[in-house]
């Protein structure tokens, strides 16, 4: 059963901090990885996305792949209260074609 | 870049009534549209996977005679829920991408909230 694993939270940080999320995978054979961040009754929205490892950086966001230890980041910088939603972790699963999903971590950035 | 459409936001209908919910590429062309359903508090469940001028491809216990897809074209692929009935009330979200592949991301529709009575 290919998984994607990732903490619910909440996780809570003060405005202006770092937020960091992440996300395990358990099929090696994955290439690729989407961020996606989804507001309380919305449809999610991409973030980013990483192939390769190490960091891919735009803005305010970094994602962070590492193959080997199967893992992957994301690091929110500067954070806002508009950055308080669910962040969805997802897979490309290449002999399926489809996305493996995490369940989602739940941020709350406070003012 | 990368607009997905999808109508209508909200149904709401008698148990017994077919829905269609369609989902359209607005600035690019969409080899791959992808369907899922969300319930409350959980993540996405995909259901299946179109690509235009073919079959689609049903995930393990989603009913296709239940949940009839489309994808005529490029832009435009359907989702009919026939017959509907309370438990098939949902958050239901479409996707698209340009390749379908792992190299390219999804981009998704606003979704259609579906409420049968």
């Amino acid at each position: 059963q290919k998984e994607v694993e990732q903490n619910s939270g909440p996780l809570s940080v003060p405005e202006g901090a770092i937020a960091s999320l992440n996300c395990t995978y358990s099929d090696r054979g994955s290439q690729s990885f989407f961020w996606y961040r989804q507001y309380s009754g919305k449809s999610p929205e991409l973030i980013m996305f990483i192939y390769s490892n190490g960091d891919k950086e735009d803005g305010r966001f970094t994602a962070q792949l590492n193959k080997a230890s199967q893992y992957v980041s994301l690091l929110i910088r500067d954070s806002q209260p508009s950055d308080s939603a669910t962040y969805l972790c997802a897979a490309w699963a290449g002999n399926n074609r489809k996305l493996i999903w995490g369940l989602g971590t739940s941020l709350a950035v406070n003012p | 870049g990368a607009v997905v459409s999808q109508h209508p936001s909200r149904v709401i209908c008698k148990s017994g009534t077919s829905v269609k919910i369609e989902c359209r590429s607005l600035d690019f062309q969409a080899t791959t549209m992808f369907w899922y359903r969300q319930f409350p508090k959980q993540s996405l469940m995909l259901m299946a996977t179109s690509n235009e001028g073919s079959k689609a491809t049903y995930e393990q216990g989603v009913e296709k005679d239940k949940f009839l897809i489309n994808h005529a074209s490029l832009t435009l692929s359907t989702l009919t829920v026939t017959s509907a009935h309370p438990e098939d009330s949902s958050f239901y979200i479409c996707s698209a991408s340009t390749t379908g592949g792992q190299d390219q991301p999804q981009h998704f529709g606003d979704g259609t909230r579906l409420s049968i009575l």
